[in-house]
């Protein structure tokens, strides 16, 4: 596709439900980075891969959140036994050169 | 570690310049400017990858400065579409490739 595509676009979860949000990121891209941005702040790193290999996920909150990319191309964010204080817009961004494109964010509510 | 913006936030009439600052404590690969409108994803606005390299489209421009981990975001003559928050990413090598975080953004107003 043209750009970075997330789904679901709005996820509304009651607490402990386990949720997985998908990232379609530009084909050929092979960094791809998940952010999670609370209202009014920035995007708070999570975790980020190079092709399937996940180089870094010291920004994931707790043991909870899980992410993949296993062909090196889409990838899942999961969350398990979801929380309030996982509210939240989680946007996920694929890296070219020179810059990263966003995908519009999946913006999960837990009730 | 997140990079360090200042100011918060900035209200200008239009036709006004503001310059929004971004501070990292790590030696950097480079700095990304982004603009986020309410409700919309960040969209990239210009890179800098060099020391003391300075960009700019139009009336916007940056600064980088690599030995003090420092960069600027330069917006001149300021017009109503500028408005939105701007964030710094900053871009380190890890592994071969360029782990990019952001910080926490400065709220630019422009008023009419």
């Amino acid at each position: 596709g043209a750009g970075v595509s997330q789904s679901p676009r709005y996820k509304v979860a009651k607490r402990g439900q386990d949720v997985a949000l998908r990232c379609d990121p530009i084909s050929g891209h092979v960094s791809l980075f998940w952010y999670q941005q609370a209202l009014g702040q920035g995007p708070e790193f999570l975790t980020y891969f190079q092709n399937e290999a996940q180089l870094d996920k010291s920004g994931l909150p707790s043991d909870r959140f899980f992410a993949e990319r296993p062909e090196g191309s889409v990838s899942t964010l999961k969350i398990q036994r979801t929380q309030q204080e996982d509210s939240a817009v989680y946007l996920c961004a694929s890296m070219g050169f020179p810059e990263a494109f966003f995908g519009q964010g999946t913006r999960l509510t837990v009730v | 570690q997140q990079p360090v913006q200042s100011p918060q936030a900035v209200i200008l009439r239009e036709g006004e310049d503001a310059v929004i600052n971004c501070s990292s404590s790590k030696a950097l690969y480079s700095v990304h400017w982004y603009r986020q409108k309410h409700g919309e994803a960040p969209v990239f606005l210009m890179i800098l990858l060099k020391g003391g390299e300075q960009k700019g489209h139009d009336k916007i421009s940056a600064s980088f400065n690599e030995k003090k981990q420092q960069s600027s975001l330069y917006l001149t003559a300021s017009q109503l579409s500028y408005s939105g928050t701007y964030f710094c990413g900053t871009g380190s090598i890890i592994q071969g490739a360029q782990k990019l975080v952001f910080g926490q953004g400065t709220r630019l107003t422009i008023n009419p």
